[in-house]
């Protein structure tokens, strides 16, 4: 069984701070996505990371791929109360009775006070 | 560009009934995944379709099931419907088999009571 573990579950932070929220497996993944939710809605995809290494930069929000392609991070930079909200990632394995799914962590609810 | 779109928004169901989602996919897109999303949690696998076929199924009982059309729209059926069963059902479009970038719906609420 594939087990994608996400941390912290829970962020409270103030305006202007900065966050990362981290995501780790014991397997490799093909690719690897992160995900922001608002409630009563669904997951919008962030960005995707395929290489071992990879940093990908959004804005204030840079996503970095472990070399092993067993982990990665989120980090936001000087967070603003619009980035509250649920983040997920979501691995992709290779092949056999994982093909076709995504396995997404637990979730990350951020909390950006004024 | 038209996005992925689900219907019903919202749904009540009482328990031992049947239900049916629908799901159509982003233009262009020929997968749909369906996920269900318990409140406080991450999305789980139920099954994806690929061209009409199966593609892959999580751990979920033969009462979930699943149909693709001719123009990937998708249903997800559930019988025998369990207070368990209440969730968010998601639907995702993507192109080509695999685990790749999924694009989701806005989801259906279904309340089994």
């Amino acid at each position: 069984t594939q087990l994608l573990e996400q941390s912290p579950q829970f962020l409270s932070i103030q305006e202007g701070e900065n966050l990362t929220v981290y995501c780790n497996s014991s397997s490799v993944f093909s690719s690897l996505q992160w995900y922001r939710q608002e409630p009563g809605e669904g997951p919008v995809l962030l960005v995707t990371v395929v290489t071992g290494g990879e940093v990908k930069k959004l804005k204030r929000l840079t996503f970095q791929f472990g070399d092993a392609r067993k982990d990665s991070s989120l980090h936001i930079t000087a967070a603003q109360t619009g980035d509250t909200g649920l983040y997920l990632c979501a691995g992709a394995y290779a092949g056999g009775t994982s093909y076709g799914k995504l396995t997404f962590g637990q979730g990350t609810i951020l909390t950006v006070h004024p | 560009e038209t996005g992925v779109t689900q219907s019903p928004t919202h749904l009540i169901k009482t328990r031992g009934q049947q239900v049916t989602l629908r799901c159509s996919s982003q233009s262009g897109h020929n997968t749909v995944s369906w996920y269900q999303q318990a409140l406080g949690q991450g999305p789980q696998f139920i099954f994806q379709y690929y061209r009409e076929e199966e593609n892959g199924r999580g751990n979920f009982p033969p009462r979930f099931s699943g149909l693709q059309f001719p123009n990937y729209s998708s249903e997800l059926n559930v019988n025998a419907l369990e207070l368990d069963d209440s969730a968010l059902y998601l639907c995702a479009s993507s192109l080509g088999r695999g685990g790749g970038e999924q694009y989701f719906g806005p989801g259906t609420r279904l309340t089994v009571t």
